[in-house]
Protein backbone atom coordinates (compact mmCIF):
# COMPACT_ATOMS: atom_id res chain seq x y z
CA UNK A 1 0.00 0.00 0.00
CA UNK A 2 1.54 3.68 -0.87
CA UNK A 3 1.97 5.53 1.96
CA UNK A 4 3.34 9.40 2.06
CA UNK A 5 3.52 10.99 5.22
CA UNK A 6 4.66 14.56 5.44
CA UNK A 7 6.10 16.15 8.54
CA UNK A 8 7.89 19.88 9.08
CA UNK A 9 4.80 21.85 9.24
CA UNK A 10 4.19 24.42 11.75
CA UNK A 11 3.99 28.48 12.59
CA UNK A 12 6.89 30.46 11.09
CA UNK A 13 7.38 34.29 10.89
CA UNK A 14 7.35 35.97 7.65
CA UNK A 15 10.95 35.87 5.65
CA UNK A 16 12.13 32.65 7.80
CA UNK A 17 12.46 29.44 6.45
CA UNK A 18 10.98 26.09 6.34
CA UNK A 19 11.70 22.21 5.29
CA UNK A 20 9.12 19.78 4.55
CA UNK A 21 10.28 16.55 4.48
CA UNK A 22 7.82 13.64 3.08
CA UNK A 23 8.61 10.04 3.59
CA UNK A 24 7.48 7.06 1.08
CA UNK A 25 7.27 3.88 1.55
CA UNK A 26 4.93 0.80 -0.28
CA UNK A 27 6.62 1.69 -3.67
CA UNK A 28 9.69 1.77 -5.71
CA UNK A 29 10.42 5.32 -4.46
CA UNK A 30 13.03 5.92 -6.96
CA UNK A 31 10.56 4.92 -9.52
CA UNK A 32 8.37 7.70 -9.78
CA UNK A 33 8.48 11.67 -10.29
CA UNK A 34 6.98 13.70 -7.04
CA UNK A 35 4.90 16.51 -6.17
CA UNK A 36 4.30 19.30 -3.79
CA UNK A 37 0.55 20.38 -3.78
CA UNK A 38 -0.71 22.97 -1.39
CA UNK A 39 -4.20 23.83 -0.61
CA UNK A 40 -5.02 27.71 1.54
CA UNK A 41 -7.84 27.37 4.57
CA UNK A 42 -10.75 27.10 2.67
CA UNK A 43 -9.37 27.57 -1.00
CA UNK A 44 -8.82 25.16 -4.14
CA UNK A 45 -5.36 22.88 -5.15
CA UNK A 46 -2.21 24.53 -6.30
CA UNK A 47 0.26 22.79 -7.76
CA UNK A 48 3.70 24.15 -6.12
CA UNK A 49 6.67 22.12 -7.67
CA UNK A 50 7.28 18.58 -9.48
CA UNK A 51 10.28 16.29 -9.53
CA UNK A 52 11.50 13.35 -11.76
CA UNK A 53 12.41 10.15 -10.44
CA UNK A 54 16.04 11.29 -11.05
CA UNK A 55 16.10 15.01 -9.83
CA UNK A 56 16.81 15.85 -14.05
CA UNK A 57 13.44 17.69 -14.14
CA UNK A 58 12.35 19.92 -12.00
CA UNK A 59 9.82 22.40 -12.24
CA UNK A 60 7.65 25.35 -10.21
CA UNK A 61 4.75 27.13 -10.44
CA UNK A 62 5.44 30.93 -10.55
CA UNK A 63 4.28 32.15 -7.19
CA UNK A 64 7.61 29.77 -5.24
CA UNK A 65 9.80 30.23 -8.33
CA UNK A 66 13.09 31.31 -6.61
CA UNK A 67 11.75 30.94 -2.87
CA UNK A 68 10.99 27.41 -2.72
CA UNK A 69 13.55 24.60 -3.63
CA UNK A 70 11.96 20.97 -4.09
CA UNK A 71 14.78 17.87 -3.88
CA UNK A 72 14.97 14.08 -3.00
CA UNK A 73 16.65 11.57 -1.85
CA UNK A 74 15.75 8.31 -3.08
CA UNK A 75 18.56 6.49 -0.51
CA UNK A 76 16.14 7.69 1.76
CA UNK A 77 13.01 7.11 0.19
CA UNK A 78 12.38 10.81 1.29
CA UNK A 79 10.94 14.07 -1.02
CA UNK A 80 11.57 17.58 0.02
CA UNK A 81 10.45 20.95 0.07
CA UNK A 82 12.89 23.43 1.26
CA UNK A 83 10.47 26.92 1.77
CA UNK A 84 12.41 30.51 1.92
CA UNK A 85 11.62 34.41 2.53
CA UNK A 86 7.98 32.65 3.66
CA UNK A 87 4.85 35.24 2.91
CA UNK A 88 1.80 35.04 4.47
CA UNK A 89 0.26 34.19 1.62
CA UNK A 90 2.37 30.69 1.45
CA UNK A 91 -0.13 29.48 4.65
CA UNK A 92 -1.73 26.41 3.61
CA UNK A 93 -1.72 22.81 3.84
CA UNK A 94 0.78 21.04 2.11
CA UNK A 95 -0.08 18.10 0.22
CA UNK A 96 3.25 15.51 -1.15
CA UNK A 97 1.59 13.43 -3.92
CA UNK A 98 3.30 10.63 -6.25
CA UNK A 99 3.06 11.11 -9.92
CA UNK A 100 2.23 8.32 -12.21
CA UNK A 101 5.41 7.94 -14.07
CA UNK A 102 9.07 8.33 -13.80
CA UNK A 103 9.91 11.50 -15.52
CA UNK A 104 6.81 14.03 -17.10
CA UNK A 105 5.31 15.18 -14.06
CA UNK A 106 2.11 14.17 -14.63
CA UNK A 107 -0.93 13.80 -12.49
CA UNK A 108 -1.02 12.81 -8.91
CA UNK A 109 -1.71 9.25 -8.43
CA UNK A 110 -1.79 9.35 -4.62
CA UNK A 111 -1.37 12.19 -2.04
CA UNK A 112 -0.07 12.16 1.51
CA UNK A 113 -2.34 13.66 4.47
CA UNK A 114 -0.56 17.03 4.42
CA UNK A 115 1.08 18.92 7.07
CA UNK A 116 -0.09 22.71 7.95
CA UNK A 117 2.21 25.70 7.16
CA UNK A 118 1.09 28.79 8.68
CA UNK A 119 3.34 31.66 8.29
CA UNK A 120 2.21 34.83 10.40
CA UNK A 121 4.19 37.07 12.88
CA UNK B 1 0.00 29.21 -17.92
CA UNK B 2 -2.97 27.28 -18.66
CA UNK B 3 -6.05 28.58 -16.67
CA UNK B 4 -8.98 25.80 -16.01
CA UNK B 5 -12.52 27.14 -15.47
CA UNK B 6 -14.94 25.23 -13.36
CA UNK B 7 -18.68 25.11 -13.98
CA UNK B 8 -20.84 25.47 -11.49
CA UNK B 9 -19.15 27.01 -8.22
CA UNK B 10 -21.94 24.84 -6.56
CA UNK B 11 -23.87 22.12 -7.92
CA UNK B 12 -27.49 21.04 -6.03
CA UNK B 13 -28.33 17.64 -6.64
CA UNK B 14 -30.39 14.53 -5.09
CA UNK B 15 -28.90 11.42 -4.24
CA UNK B 16 -29.93 9.11 -7.61
CA UNK B 17 -29.44 12.52 -9.74
CA UNK B 18 -26.85 12.77 -12.23
CA UNK B 19 -23.90 15.39 -11.87
CA UNK B 20 -22.59 17.42 -15.00
CA UNK B 21 -19.32 19.54 -14.29
CA UNK B 22 -17.58 21.23 -16.25
CA UNK B 23 -13.71 22.03 -16.57
CA UNK B 24 -12.81 24.94 -19.90
CA UNK B 25 -9.43 25.42 -20.58
CA UNK B 26 -8.01 28.89 -21.49
CA UNK B 27 -5.69 27.26 -24.39
CA UNK B 28 -5.90 23.78 -25.68
CA UNK B 29 -4.29 20.94 -23.65
CA UNK B 30 -2.45 18.43 -25.45
CA UNK B 31 -3.06 15.07 -25.57
CA UNK B 32 -6.00 15.31 -23.25
CA UNK B 33 -3.98 15.42 -20.56
CA UNK B 34 -6.39 16.17 -18.08
CA UNK B 35 -7.18 14.88 -14.26
CA UNK B 36 -10.50 14.74 -12.21
CA UNK B 37 -9.92 14.65 -8.46
CA UNK B 38 -12.51 14.27 -5.62
CA UNK B 39 -11.72 15.56 -2.41
CA UNK B 40 -14.02 15.80 0.80
CA UNK B 41 -13.53 17.78 4.09
CA UNK B 42 -10.97 16.97 6.06
CA UNK B 43 -9.28 15.00 3.57
CA UNK B 44 -6.52 14.60 0.75
CA UNK B 45 -7.84 14.80 -2.90
CA UNK B 46 -8.20 11.41 -4.48
CA UNK B 47 -7.69 10.76 -8.40
CA UNK B 48 -10.48 10.08 -10.24
CA UNK B 49 -9.74 10.21 -13.90
CA UNK B 50 -6.31 10.57 -16.11
CA UNK B 51 -5.86 10.84 -19.59
CA UNK B 52 -9.14 13.21 -19.67
CA UNK B 53 -11.65 9.69 -19.39
CA UNK B 54 -9.35 6.79 -17.63
CA UNK B 55 -11.03 5.85 -14.50
CA UNK B 56 -8.15 5.32 -11.55
CA UNK B 57 -8.32 2.07 -10.19
CA UNK B 58 -11.11 1.21 -8.07
CA UNK B 59 -13.27 4.09 -9.34
CA UNK B 60 -16.93 3.32 -9.56
CA UNK B 61 -18.10 3.22 -13.25
CA UNK B 62 -20.56 6.18 -12.37
CA UNK B 63 -17.63 8.15 -12.87
CA UNK B 64 -16.78 8.95 -16.22
CA UNK B 65 -14.59 11.67 -17.97
CA UNK B 66 -15.03 13.22 -21.14
CA UNK B 67 -13.67 15.92 -23.49
CA UNK B 68 -10.77 17.41 -25.73
CA UNK B 69 -8.99 20.68 -26.84
CA UNK B 70 -10.54 23.52 -23.97
CA UNK B 71 -13.81 21.39 -22.84
CA UNK B 72 -13.45 18.72 -20.27
CA UNK B 73 -17.05 17.22 -18.33
CA UNK B 74 -17.02 14.83 -15.41
CA UNK B 75 -20.15 13.36 -15.33
CA UNK B 76 -21.56 10.68 -12.46
CA UNK B 77 -24.22 9.16 -13.60
CA UNK B 78 -26.24 8.71 -10.31
CA UNK B 79 -25.18 10.12 -7.32
CA UNK B 80 -24.10 7.91 -4.33
CA UNK B 81 -24.53 9.02 -0.60
CA UNK B 82 -20.40 9.42 -0.72
CA UNK B 83 -20.21 11.34 -3.92
CA UNK B 84 -21.14 15.36 -2.39
CA UNK B 85 -17.75 16.42 -2.38
CA UNK B 86 -15.61 18.79 -4.06
CA UNK B 87 -14.43 17.69 -7.61
CA UNK B 88 -11.42 19.68 -9.02
CA UNK B 89 -9.55 19.48 -12.56
CA UNK B 90 -6.06 19.09 -13.47
CA UNK B 91 -4.31 19.62 -16.46
CA UNK B 92 -0.55 18.67 -16.64
CA UNK B 93 -0.26 18.83 -20.68
CA UNK B 94 1.59 21.80 -20.30
CA UNK B 95 3.90 23.63 -17.39
CA UNK B 96 3.20 24.52 -14.89
CA UNK B 97 0.78 21.89 -14.08
CA UNK B 98 -2.69 24.09 -12.86
CA UNK B 99 -5.78 22.84 -11.14
CA UNK B 100 -9.08 24.55 -11.63
CA UNK B 101 -11.18 26.38 -8.84
CA UNK B 102 -13.27 23.29 -7.76
CA UNK B 103 -16.82 22.81 -8.21
CA UNK B 104 -18.95 21.51 -4.74
CA UNK B 105 -21.52 18.96 -5.37
CA UNK B 106 -23.66 19.47 -2.07
CA UNK B 107 -26.78 17.53 -1.69
CA UNK B 108 -30.53 19.50 -2.41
Amino acid sequence: EVQLVESGGGLVQPGRSLRLSCAASGFAFDDYAMHWVRQAPGKGLEWVSGISWNSDRIVYADSVKGRFTISRDNAKNSLYLHMNSLRAEDTAVYYCAKDNGRFHLEYCQHWGQGTLVTVSS
Amino acid sequence: EIVLTQSPGTLSLSPGDRATLSCRASQSVSSRYLAWYQQKPGQAPRLLIYGASARATGIPDRFSGSGSGTDFTLTISRLAPEDFAVYYCQQYGSTPRTFGQGTKVEIK
